[in-house]
């Protein structure tokens, strides 16, 4: 089955900054990668996703690339804002069952 | 559109217990996953139903089980707990499954004493 990784586990950046999250995935078969953050008290939000077929997308403050040769992903949250601060998790679609693969989280935290 | 919601919230159990959780996708959806959370494993994959039927299914022990109902409302029950299945219990609901987008409802807070 497919296995993802995720670093850091913790990120802390001031207010402004930028910040990027890595995930690494196993089954080169994969073909969509969400990302997701987890305020506390709550469940998931998507956030941004990409398909295989797209090297990157933007929206707004937050950015994905994807680099399907080296099997690996990123997010990139630029001009941090303190209500940025959550976990953060990416996944991966397992191509042989219907569901997503998490990586395990990366709590993010942006000083004011 | 309202989001995905579930119930109850928060649940407290005893072990050997049996405990039903619910879930109601978004309008139109017919697809809703179930995952369990915890801080030790994560995020980890359930079961799916499509159309009430049982499409895929994760590694967990069959005293996990669930169900959907013809208006796409899904329900999943553990029976016999531990104490190690206190965990948040998540569903996402998605149009069709595949790789279309998953959304997530606030989970339900379950813990067996």
């Amino acid at each position: 089955g497919e296995n993802v990784e995720q670093h850091p586990s913790t990120l802390s950046v001031q207010e402004g900054d930028s910040a990027v999250i890595k995930c690494t995935y196993s089954d080169s078969a994969s073909n969509y990668f969400p990302w997701y953050k987890q305020e506390l008290g709550k469940g998931p939000q998507l956030i941004i996703d990409i398909r295989s077929n797209v090297g990157e997308k933007k929206d707004q403050r937050i950015a994905v690339t994807l680099n399907k040769t080296a099997k690996h992903f990123s997010l990139h949250i630029t001009e941090t804002q303190p209500e940025d601060s959550a976990v953060y998790f990416c996944a991966a679609k397992d191509t042989g069952r219907r569901a997503l693969t998490f990586g395990s989280g990366t709590r993010l935290q942006v000083q004011p | 559109k309202a989001g995905v919601t579930q119930t109850p919230r928060y649940l407290i159990k005893t072990r050997g217990q049996q405990v039903t959780l619910s879930c109601s996708p978004i309008s139109g959806h017919r697809s809703v996953s179930w995952y369990q959370q915890t801080p030790g494993q994560g995020l980890q994959f359930l079961f799916e139903y499509f159309s009430e039927t049982q499409r895929n299914k994760g590694n967990f022990p069959g005293r996990f089980s669930g169900r959907q109902f013809s208006n796409s409302r899904s329900e999943m029950n553990v029976s016999t707990l531990e104490l190690g299945d206190s965990a948040l219990y998540l569903c996402a609901s998605s149009l069709a499954g595949g790789e279309r987008e998953q959304y997530f409802g606030p989970g339900t807070r379950l813990t067996v004493t």
